[in-house]
């Protein structure tokens, strides 16, 4: 069965930069698929930050492009959020998951909750 | 960007109702790539439905999705305790993917 489970501070100061790593079982990301994050802010929707295939070829959303780097380590089975020069309104809970083309995201984290606050 | 409307923020509802759900895009989605998902608190969101009707893997067939264009609907067809949960849609047919805000169904 694949899993994902989000890792990181839960708490980032302001202009800081927010990392999360995602580390997932039950399946070799080396194997396929695209890998996403998603955050929601409160009292907000979802909203795609962006998402990397396996070969490391990124998508970002263009509402945060110059800020996000997404990164994949397969020999870990993990990948990774940064999110540079936080403010608060970059506090969410972030989730990760499996992204397909045809199926939408078909496996997410339980999702992690990031506060920006000094 | 596709902005999903889901029109009914709360559905209050009794096991064994039908309920009903709506999701709105701003223009037509791709090759119906329109998705379904549960949430619970403190859970995972679960895949229900992919390409606008298809059921994923290990979905009960109480859900059900359709719709095409811009007007999407999601089915089930008899609550369960179990399905009182928020319920959110989300297109992946264009860039960025997007989602509703959520539709959340509860116990009347």
């Amino acid at each position: 069965q694949v899993q994902l489970q989000e890792s990181g501070p839960g708490l980032v100061k302001p202009s800081e930069t927010l990392s999360l790593t995602c580390t997932v079982s039950g399946y070799s990301i080396g194997n396929g698929y695209y890998w996403a994050w998603i955050r929601r802010p409160p009292g907000k929707g979802l909203e795609w930050i962006g998402n990397i295939y396996h070969s490391g070829t990124t998508y970002y959303n263009p509402s945060l492009k110059s800020r996000v780097t997404i990164s994949v380590d397969t020999s870990k089975n993990q990948f990774s959020l940064q999110l540079s020069s936080v403010t608060a309104a970059d506090t969410a809970v972030y989730y990760c998951a499996r992204h397909t083309t045809t199926r939408g995201c078909d496996y997410w984290g339980q999702g992690t909750l990031v506060t920006v606050s000094s | 960007e596709i902005v999903l409307t889901q029109s009914q923020g709360t559905l209050s509802l009794s096991p064994g109702e039908r309920a009903t759900l709506s999701c709105r895009a701003s223009q037509s989605v791709s090759s119906s790539y329109l998705a379904w998902y549960q949430h619970k608190p403190g859970q995972a969101p679960r895949l229900l439905i992919y390409g606008a009707s298809s059921r994923a893997t290990g979905i009960p067939d109480r859900f059900s999705g359709s719709g095409s264009g811009t007007d999407f609907t999601l089915t089930i067809s008899r609550l369960e305790p179990e399905d009182f949960a928020v319920y959110f849609c989300q297109q992946y047919g264009s860039s960025p993917p997007t989602f509703g805000l959520g539709t959340k169904v509860e116990i009347k």
